[in-house]
């Protein structure tokens, strides 16, 4: 079975902390993805990344970046944490089968950040 | 952008049958439609995917018209361990590398109760 581990199920920091999320998927996959889950607001795309090194912006990269330095990891780093990117943030990873069936992403459990 | 519109929430009870429908009216030639399941401080998991008719796994089935406008998703026999958030959701494109961007809307709520 794939599988996506994240550091930290729950997470607390301050306002203007630097933040990092770490991301780990052990199947080889190519892509890997950021979303940022909230309430009414269903699953928004970060960033993604298909190679290491590289890196593609989402929906909403403001106030993030991202960092892939090895294939099985993605960070994603909130250079100076505000409020309201309170949130639960959960990281996915698919392989690289580039056409229209290539629908099927592998999550991990999440990280609930709070900044207070 | 096919953008999908599906019930906030539906409630049912064990042993039933459950059908969750969505529309996707801009639906592109070349999209196929997926379902998520997602359980409460969970991510989101693939349930089954499929582009026309039907397709059935281990876990649900998915009806598709000729038209493809919506799609159905069936639960046979729900427990009380299905009650998750459940999505439909199309591809809205491909992304640079492979892999299609998907857009997840705030899906169904199912409840099952004994």
């Amino acid at each position: 079975d794939v599988k996506v581990t994240q550091s930290s199920r729950y997470l607390v920091k301050r306002t203007g902390e630097k933040v990092f999320l770490e991301c780990v998927q052990d199947m080889d996959h190519e892509n890997m993805f950021w979303y940022r889950q909230d309430p009414g607001l269903g699953l928004r795309l970060i960033y993604f990344s298909y190679d290491v090194k590289m890196k593609e912006k989402g929906d909403i990269p403001e106030g993030y970046s991202v960092s892939r330095e090895k294939k099985e990891r993605f960070s994603l780093i909130l250079e100076s944490a505000s409020t309201n990117q309170t949130s639960m943030y959960l990281c996915a990873s698919s392989p690289r089968l580039a056409g229209p069936a290539s629908n099927e992403q592998f999550f991990g459990p999440g990280t609930r950040l709070t900044v207070l | 952008l096919a953008k999908t519109t599906q019930p906030i929430s539906m409630d049912s009870y064990e042993g039933q049958e459950v059908n969750i429908t969505c529309s996707h009216n801009n639906i592109a030639t070349n999209d196929y439609i997926t379902w998520y399941q997602q359980f409460p401080s969970q991510g989101p998991r693939f349930i089954i995917q499929g582009y026309k008719t039907k397709v059935t796994n281990e876990v649900a089935s998915l009806f598709i018209p000729a038209d493809r406008k919506s799609s159905t998703l069936s639960l046979p026999r729900v427990s009380l361990s299905d009650t998750a958030v459940y999505y439909c959701l199309v591809g809205d494109y491909i992304l640079t590398g492979g892999g299609n961007k998907l857009t997840f809307g705030t899906g169904t709520q199912l409840k099952v109760e004994l």
